[in-house]
């Protein structure tokens, strides 16, 4: 079955960056793209952007623009998610979650603390 | 960028029936936004209850349904019970881009 699978817990300071992997099984993954979902604490789901794993090709938020960049390595079914220059409030919960019918990885919680 | 509006909290008996919606600024909401409804508990990762409009997963309990409702997309609980408490969320796609509600709170007492 269709399952996908996140790297686990990162700790950061701001200024850094992160980069979260989210390995597919169960399904063809060039067939459908990959989008991330960010949750900070106590709030709400926050689109962050998608990779089309055929192609390469990439739409963010505008809100992530810049600061993001979502790729994915083929032939081991990987997306990865990479964040640079972290805030405070870039703390949370980034899953991986894929288009059509939306199934989700169990999440990533990126800290970023001083 | 559009925006997607819920209501922030609802409350239903247990055995009841209960209906979430999910509105989008830039109009009536059809089946061309695929809309998606979620469940989240407490600690735990979303869960994919409703996509393209009403279609469920085999672990879609029947009592949720989904339909579009007077321009919103809609989530009708049908026979609450008290694991139905729990946050949720609806997705609209606008070419690609998704774009969450702010979630609706659902107490069953």
């Amino acid at each position: 079955q269709v399952q996908l699978v996140q790297s686990g817990a990162e700790q950061r300071k701001p200024g850094d960056s992160v980069k979260v992997s989210c390995k597919a099984y169960g399904y063809d993954f060039s067939g459908f793209y990959m989008h991330w979902v960010r949750q900070a604490p106590g709030q709400g789901l926050e689109w962050i952007g998608w990779v089309n794993p055929s192609s390469g090709g990439t739409d963010y938020a505008d809100k992530f623009q810049g600061r993001v960049t979502i790729s994915r390595d083929t032939p081991t079914a990987t997306a990865y998610m990479e964040l640079r220059d972290l805030k405070f409030e870039d703390t949370g919960i980034y899953y991986c979650t894929r288009a059509v019918r939306a199934y989700w990885g169990q999440g990533t919680l990126v800290t970023v603390s001083s | 960028q559009a925006v997607v509006t819920q209501e922030p909290s609802l409350t239903v008996s247990p055995g009841g029936t209960v209906t979430l919606t999910c509105a989008s600024s830039t109009g009536t909401v059809t089946s061309d936004h695929f809309p998606y409804w979620f469940q989240q508990k407490p600690g735990q990762a979303p869960r994919t209850l409703i996509y393209d409009t009403n279609d469920k997963h085999s672990w879609t309990p029947v009592r949720f349904s989904g339909s579009l409702l007077r321009g919103k997309a809609a989530l009708t609980l049908s026979g609450a019970q008290p694991e139905d408490e729990a946050d949720y969320y609806c997705l609209l796609s606008y070419r690609g881009a998704w774009v969450f509600g702010g979630g609706t709170k659902l107490t069953v007492l």
